[in-house]
């Protein structure tokens, strides 16, 4: 069964500066996609980035970008220029290509940004 | 023009009681999922319909109940509510084959 850790339950950044949010995947599949949700104190989940893991190119999404290493199984999310709105809960999720196109989340990481 | 919505936002019952949450989607997706949020924020898959047909049903108690009555709705009933049940429950939908999920605002259910 396909699992995704992330295994920082809290990070924080200062305002304007760079943070990196890790995640690992385990999986037998070859063909799926990759997520980060946001979760802000409203507590809608906002989709910020997707991966598909049949393309080598790293999505990027304004100041949002991520670090796929599909040998290593690694997701991470990197964020620049930080903002105050920045802070939330942010899920990693992955999803089959095939079968019921299951999708199973990681643990989340609460994001601080320090004014 | 709300893609998913839900109803109520918040729920406070009684133990023992009966409740459901109702959700519509108005994307046009043809796959529709419920997710329980736990305390630790924990977000885990309860069930998956796919053109009102269930494609997913994780390990949950029999208490829990889906409906889809069209691809543009489903509905949780919940009976004989227990202060485990007490979470935040997320309605999701997409395209079946699709990429990302759009998820509704979700709805705190408080189990007293």
């Amino acid at each position: 069964a396909q699992t995704v850790t992330q295994s920082q339950p809290e990070m924080s950044v200062q305002e304007a500066e760079t943070v990196t949010l890790s995640c690992t995947y385990d999986t037998s599949e070859s063909d799926y996609y990759l997520f980060w949700y946001k979760q802000p104190p409203s507590r809608q989940m906002i989709l910020v980035i997707r991966q598909e893991a049949y393309k080598q190119q790293n999505a990027t999404e304004n100041r949002f970008s991520v670090n796929f290493q599909k040998a290593a199984k690694s997701f991470s999310l990197k964020i620049s220029d930080s903002q105050l709105g920045d802070a939330a809960m942010y899920f990693c999720a992955y999803r089959s290509a095939a079968g019921t196109y299951k999708y199973i989340f990681g643990t989340g990481t609460r994001l601080k940004v320090l004014a | 023009d709300t893609a998913v919505s839900q109803t109520p936002k918040y729920l406070v019952t009684q133990m023992g009681n009966d409740k459901s949450i109702k959700c519509e989607q108005n994307l046009g997706h043809d796959t529709m999922y419920w997710y329980k949020q736990d305390s630790k924020k924990f977000l885990k898959i309860m069930f998956s319909y796919n053109n009102k047909e269930l494609i997913i049903n994780e390990t949950v108690p029999n208490r829990f109940s889906p409906k889809s009555p069209d691809k543009a709705h489903l509905n949780l009933h919940i009976n004989s509510l227990e202060l485990g049940d007490s979470a935040v429950y997320f309605c999701a939908s997409s395209y079946l084959a699709g990429e990302e999920q759009y998820f509704g605002p979700g709805t705190r259910l408080t189990v007293t």
